[in-house]
Protein backbone atom coordinates (compact mmCIF):
# COMPACT_ATOMS: atom_id res chain seq x y z
CA UNK A 1 0.00 0.00 0.00
CA UNK A 2 1.13 3.37 -1.12
CA UNK A 3 2.36 5.79 1.90
CA UNK A 4 1.36 9.29 2.30
CA UNK A 5 2.47 11.74 4.97
CA UNK A 6 0.83 14.69 6.56
CA UNK A 7 1.38 17.03 9.67
CA UNK A 8 -1.03 15.74 12.30
CA UNK A 9 -3.10 19.08 12.51
CA UNK A 10 -2.72 22.73 11.06
CA UNK A 11 -4.83 25.66 12.08
CA UNK A 12 -6.36 28.73 10.12
CA UNK A 13 -8.01 31.82 10.20
CA UNK A 14 -11.40 32.63 8.98
CA UNK A 15 -11.45 33.87 5.06
CA UNK A 16 -7.87 33.17 4.98
CA UNK A 17 -6.61 30.63 2.26
CA UNK A 18 -5.20 27.10 3.91
CA UNK A 19 -2.23 24.87 2.46
CA UNK A 20 -2.57 21.52 3.33
CA UNK A 21 0.31 19.33 2.60
CA UNK A 22 1.06 16.13 1.57
CA UNK A 23 4.87 13.66 0.89
CA UNK A 24 4.31 10.70 -1.69
CA UNK A 25 8.08 9.83 -1.81
CA UNK A 26 6.91 6.17 -3.24
CA UNK A 27 4.13 7.35 -5.42
CA UNK A 28 4.25 5.10 -8.50
CA UNK A 29 3.53 6.08 -12.30
CA UNK A 30 0.34 4.39 -12.19
CA UNK A 31 -1.09 6.16 -8.98
CA UNK A 32 -3.75 9.31 -8.68
CA UNK A 33 -3.42 11.51 -5.52
CA UNK A 34 -6.77 11.82 -4.17
CA UNK A 35 -7.70 13.71 -1.18
CA UNK A 36 -10.92 12.87 0.85
CA UNK A 37 -12.24 14.95 4.36
CA UNK A 38 -13.76 13.95 7.16
CA UNK A 39 -16.60 16.18 9.05
CA UNK A 40 -17.38 16.04 12.49
CA UNK A 41 -19.44 13.05 13.17
CA UNK A 42 -20.13 11.95 9.65
CA UNK A 43 -18.18 10.15 6.90
CA UNK A 44 -15.43 10.79 4.34
CA UNK A 45 -16.15 12.84 1.54
CA UNK A 46 -14.31 13.75 -1.75
CA UNK A 47 -12.70 16.73 -2.52
CA UNK A 48 -10.42 16.31 -5.34
CA UNK A 49 -7.83 14.26 -7.14
CA UNK A 50 -5.12 14.52 -9.89
CA UNK A 51 -2.42 12.83 -12.02
CA UNK A 52 0.29 15.68 -12.63
CA UNK A 53 -1.32 18.71 -13.68
CA UNK A 54 -2.54 21.17 -11.05
CA UNK A 55 -6.44 20.50 -10.52
CA UNK A 56 -9.01 23.09 -9.31
CA UNK A 57 -12.57 22.61 -8.83
CA UNK A 58 -15.25 23.97 -6.70
CA UNK A 59 -14.35 22.93 -3.19
CA UNK A 60 -10.31 23.23 -3.43
CA UNK A 61 -7.45 23.41 -5.65
CA UNK A 62 -4.85 20.54 -5.58
CA UNK A 63 -1.20 21.82 -6.73
CA UNK A 64 0.81 18.26 -7.51
CA UNK A 65 4.81 19.15 -7.28
CA UNK A 66 6.72 18.14 -10.83
CA UNK A 67 8.33 14.98 -9.38
CA UNK A 68 4.88 13.98 -8.31
CA UNK A 69 6.47 13.23 -4.40
CA UNK A 70 4.42 16.04 -2.55
CA UNK A 71 1.31 17.64 -3.08
CA UNK A 72 -0.80 20.28 -1.57
CA UNK A 73 -4.58 20.88 -0.69
CA UNK A 74 -5.56 24.76 -1.13
CA UNK A 75 -8.69 26.07 0.28
CA UNK A 76 -8.61 29.41 -1.05
CA UNK A 77 -10.89 30.72 1.52
CA UNK A 78 -11.37 28.88 4.51
CA UNK A 79 -14.54 28.89 6.48
CA UNK A 80 -16.00 27.71 10.14
CA UNK A 81 -17.79 24.83 7.88
CA UNK A 82 -14.19 23.31 6.42
CA UNK A 83 -12.81 22.30 9.79
CA UNK A 84 -12.82 18.52 9.69
CA UNK A 85 -9.88 16.11 9.07
CA UNK A 86 -8.36 15.90 5.23
CA UNK A 87 -6.85 12.53 3.94
CA UNK A 88 -4.27 12.31 1.22
CA UNK A 89 -4.93 9.26 -0.61
CA UNK A 90 -2.52 7.46 -3.15
CA UNK A 91 -5.09 5.30 -5.83
CA UNK A 92 -3.83 2.80 -8.04
CA UNK A 93 -5.17 3.01 -11.51
CA UNK A 94 -4.45 -0.67 -12.45
CA UNK A 95 -4.59 -3.80 -11.74
CA UNK A 96 -5.70 -5.66 -8.24
CA UNK A 97 -5.42 -2.34 -6.03
CA UNK A 98 -7.33 -0.54 -7.63
CA UNK A 99 -10.16 -0.19 -5.15
CA UNK A 100 -8.26 -0.06 -1.76
CA UNK A 101 -8.25 2.70 -0.20
CA UNK A 102 -5.85 3.41 2.22
CA UNK A 103 -6.61 6.30 4.53
CA UNK A 104 -3.42 7.78 6.80
CA UNK A 105 -3.95 9.76 10.13
CA UNK A 106 -4.79 12.55 7.92
CA UNK A 107 -4.24 16.35 8.80
CA UNK A 108 -7.04 17.49 11.44
CA UNK A 109 -7.92 21.30 10.41
CA UNK A 110 -8.98 23.80 12.85
CA UNK A 111 -10.53 27.30 11.32
CA UNK A 112 -10.36 30.21 13.68
CA UNK A 113 -13.59 32.97 13.56
CA UNK B 1 -31.34 9.09 -4.39
CA UNK B 2 -30.96 7.89 -0.81
CA UNK B 3 -27.16 7.36 -1.24
CA UNK B 4 -25.06 5.43 1.27
CA UNK B 5 -27.45 3.92 4.25
CA UNK B 6 -26.48 2.21 7.55
CA UNK B 7 -28.27 1.08 10.06
CA UNK B 8 -28.22 0.71 13.29
CA UNK B 9 -26.72 4.33 14.21
CA UNK B 10 -25.46 3.08 17.18
CA UNK B 11 -25.47 -0.40 19.02
CA UNK B 12 -23.98 -1.97 22.30
CA UNK B 13 -23.19 -5.61 22.22
CA UNK B 14 -21.74 -7.88 24.99
CA UNK B 15 -18.97 -10.07 24.50
CA UNK B 16 -19.47 -13.11 22.85
CA UNK B 17 -22.81 -11.47 20.83
CA UNK B 18 -22.90 -11.77 17.24
CA UNK B 19 -24.92 -9.27 14.67
CA UNK B 20 -24.59 -7.97 11.43
CA UNK B 21 -24.30 -4.08 9.79
CA UNK B 22 -26.19 -3.34 7.25
CA UNK B 23 -24.60 -1.20 3.85
CA UNK B 24 -27.22 -0.08 1.46
CA UNK B 25 -26.69 2.36 -1.68
CA UNK B 26 -29.10 2.54 -4.57
CA UNK B 27 -27.11 4.33 -6.84
CA UNK B 28 -26.20 0.66 -8.52
CA UNK B 29 -22.42 0.86 -7.98
CA UNK B 30 -20.78 -2.38 -8.38
CA UNK B 31 -17.89 -1.83 -5.90
CA UNK B 32 -18.87 -1.88 -2.15
CA UNK B 33 -16.58 -1.71 1.14
CA UNK B 34 -16.63 -1.51 4.76
CA UNK B 35 -14.16 0.24 6.82
CA UNK B 36 -13.66 0.88 10.33
CA UNK B 37 -12.88 4.15 12.70
CA UNK B 38 -10.66 3.69 16.02
CA UNK B 39 -10.45 6.96 17.54
CA UNK B 40 -7.79 9.71 16.47
CA UNK B 41 -7.09 7.20 13.64
CA UNK B 42 -7.81 6.86 10.16
CA UNK B 43 -9.82 4.34 8.30
CA UNK B 44 -9.25 0.88 7.70
CA UNK B 45 -10.37 -1.38 5.33
CA UNK B 46 -12.14 -3.96 6.23
CA UNK B 47 -13.62 -6.15 3.18
CA UNK B 48 -15.10 -5.10 0.00
CA UNK B 49 -16.92 -6.46 -2.94
CA UNK B 50 -16.82 -5.63 -6.68
CA UNK B 51 -20.19 -6.96 -7.74
CA UNK B 52 -22.36 -9.81 -6.28
CA UNK B 53 -21.06 -12.69 -5.57
CA UNK B 54 -17.73 -11.42 -5.30
CA UNK B 55 -16.08 -10.38 -2.20
CA UNK B 56 -12.30 -10.16 -0.88
CA UNK B 57 -10.52 -9.10 2.21
CA UNK B 58 -8.86 -5.45 3.28
CA UNK B 59 -6.50 -4.45 5.05
CA UNK B 60 -8.29 -5.99 8.98
CA UNK B 61 -10.29 -8.39 8.07
CA UNK B 62 -10.03 -10.68 10.97
CA UNK B 63 -13.24 -10.87 13.18
CA UNK B 64 -16.00 -9.96 10.57
CA UNK B 65 -17.70 -11.77 7.42
CA UNK B 66 -19.26 -10.26 4.67
CA UNK B 67 -21.27 -11.66 1.48
CA UNK B 68 -23.20 -9.88 -1.83
CA UNK B 69 -26.16 -11.59 -2.51
CA UNK B 70 -27.06 -8.19 -4.16
CA UNK B 71 -26.13 -4.96 -5.89
CA UNK B 72 -27.36 -3.02 -3.29
CA UNK B 73 -26.62 -4.41 -0.14
CA UNK B 74 -23.43 -4.95 1.47
CA UNK B 75 -23.80 -6.34 5.27
CA UNK B 76 -21.26 -7.13 7.57
CA UNK B 77 -21.18 -9.54 10.37
CA UNK B 78 -19.44 -9.87 13.37
CA UNK B 79 -19.61 -13.75 14.71
CA UNK B 80 -18.14 -13.29 18.43
CA UNK B 81 -17.99 -9.66 19.31
CA UNK B 82 -14.44 -8.67 21.02
CA UNK B 83 -13.58 -5.17 22.93
CA UNK B 84 -11.13 -4.67 20.03
CA UNK B 85 -14.10 -5.23 17.48
CA UNK B 86 -15.32 -1.28 19.29
CA UNK B 87 -15.13 1.48 16.48
CA UNK B 88 -17.09 3.37 14.18
CA UNK B 89 -18.27 1.76 10.84
CA UNK B 90 -18.37 2.76 7.50
CA UNK B 91 -19.79 1.20 4.82
CA UNK B 92 -18.70 3.05 1.11
CA UNK B 93 -19.57 2.50 -2.62
CA UNK B 94 -18.74 3.80 -5.90
CA UNK B 95 -18.59 2.53 -9.47
CA UNK B 96 -16.08 0.24 -10.70
CA UNK B 97 -14.42 1.68 -13.86
CA UNK B 98 -11.23 2.30 -15.30
CA UNK B 99 -9.55 5.11 -14.41
CA UNK B 100 -9.18 7.33 -11.55
CA UNK B 101 -12.56 9.26 -11.91
CA UNK B 102 -14.35 6.76 -9.40
CA UNK B 103 -14.74 8.87 -5.88
CA UNK B 104 -16.12 6.68 -3.28
CA UNK B 105 -19.15 7.67 -1.10
CA UNK B 106 -19.86 7.07 2.22
CA UNK B 107 -22.33 6.42 4.60
CA UNK B 108 -22.68 8.12 8.19
CA UNK B 109 -21.36 5.42 9.98
CA UNK B 110 -22.42 2.96 12.60
CA UNK B 111 -21.00 3.30 15.88
CA UNK B 112 -20.20 0.41 18.06
CA UNK B 113 -19.62 -0.15 21.42
CA UNK B 114 -18.73 -4.01 22.79
CA UNK B 115 -18.97 -4.47 26.61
Amino acid sequence: DAKTTQPNSMESNEEEPVHLPCNHSTISGTDYIHWYRQLPSQGPEYVIHGLTSNVNNRMASLAIAEDRKSSTLILHRATLRDAAVYYCILRDITGYNFNKFYFGSGTKLNVKP
Amino acid sequence: NAGVTQTPKFQVLKTGQSMTLQCAQDMNHEYMSWYRQDPGMGLRLIHYSVGAGITDQGEVPNGYNVSRSTTEDFPLRLLSAAPSQTSVYFCASSYLRSGSKETQYFGPGTRLLVL
